[in-house]
């Protein structure tokens, strides 16, 4: 089976600039999490959906927005890019939404802010 | 304090040695824990989770949880440099956001 699948690998954006990241999950999971992970830290947590519903928001501003789809893919979307933003951005995904444990991560998207 | 706390790095052990990797949790962090590997330029790759007190094993891998002292930590017993990576502990909260530590750099030493 298809693991975690997130396009495009690599993104290079200016100042000022929006970007839309994608995610699809593994197929049967419908939960998906967004991270950012700056180098040298832990991935932190954005936001996480089920069933195309937020069900989790973390301290991020709300230049941060997200939404999925009916086939339970993703997007990530980030308006007015700040040099801060450069990060690798990993979505996760799990079975299900409340009392899901294990979750499975993509490849990332490595985004680049100049 | 930070939510999930890991011992700095970089951490360094001899081929085939006991590489011990430590973490503690706050109050906000009360469900599963997890430990994931991260090689450099990669994604986290779960290895290995656990949920009630005790010890877990899988190969050579080794995950303890203890919730009374807020303590989870991992063993890897004949250590491999391949075993050279980031390792990433991580707690769920009841709001069932995963919360992840900084991590802990590991060097295996041929």
């Amino acid at each position: 089976d298809a693991g975690v699948t997130q396009s495009p690998t690599h993104l290079i954006k200016t100042r000022g600039q929006q970007v839309t990241l994608r995610c699809s999950p593994i197929s049967g999971h419908k939960s998906v999490s967004w991270y950012q992970q700056v180098l040298g830290q832990g991935p932190q947590f954005i936001f996480q959906y089920y069933e195309k519903e937020e069900r989790g928001r973390g301290n991020f501003p709300d230049r941060f927005s997200a939404r999925q789809f009916p086939n339970y893919s993703s997007e990530l979307n980030v308006n007015a890019l700040l040099l801060g933003d450069s990060a690798l951005y990993l979505c996760a995904s799990t079975p299900r939404g409340t009392g899901a444990r294990e979750q499975y991560f993509g490849p990332g998207t490595r985004l680049t802010v100049t | 304090q930070k939510e999930v706390e890991q011992n700095s790095g970089p951490l360094s052990v001899p081929e085939g040695a006991i590489a011990s990797l430590n973490c503690t949790y706050s109050d906000r962090v009360s469900q599963s824990f997890f430990w994931y590997r991260q090689y450099s330029g990669k994604s986290p790759e779960l290895i290995m989770s656990i949920y009630s007190n005790g010890d877990k094993e899988d190969g050579r891998f080794t995950a303890q949880l203890n919730k009374a002292s807020q303590y989870v930590s991992l063993l890897i017993r004949d250590s491999q440099p391949s075993d050279s990576a980031t390792y990433l502990c991580a707690g769920k909260t009841s709001y069932d956001k995963v919360i992840f530590g900084p991590g802990t750099s590991l060097s295996v030493i041929p």
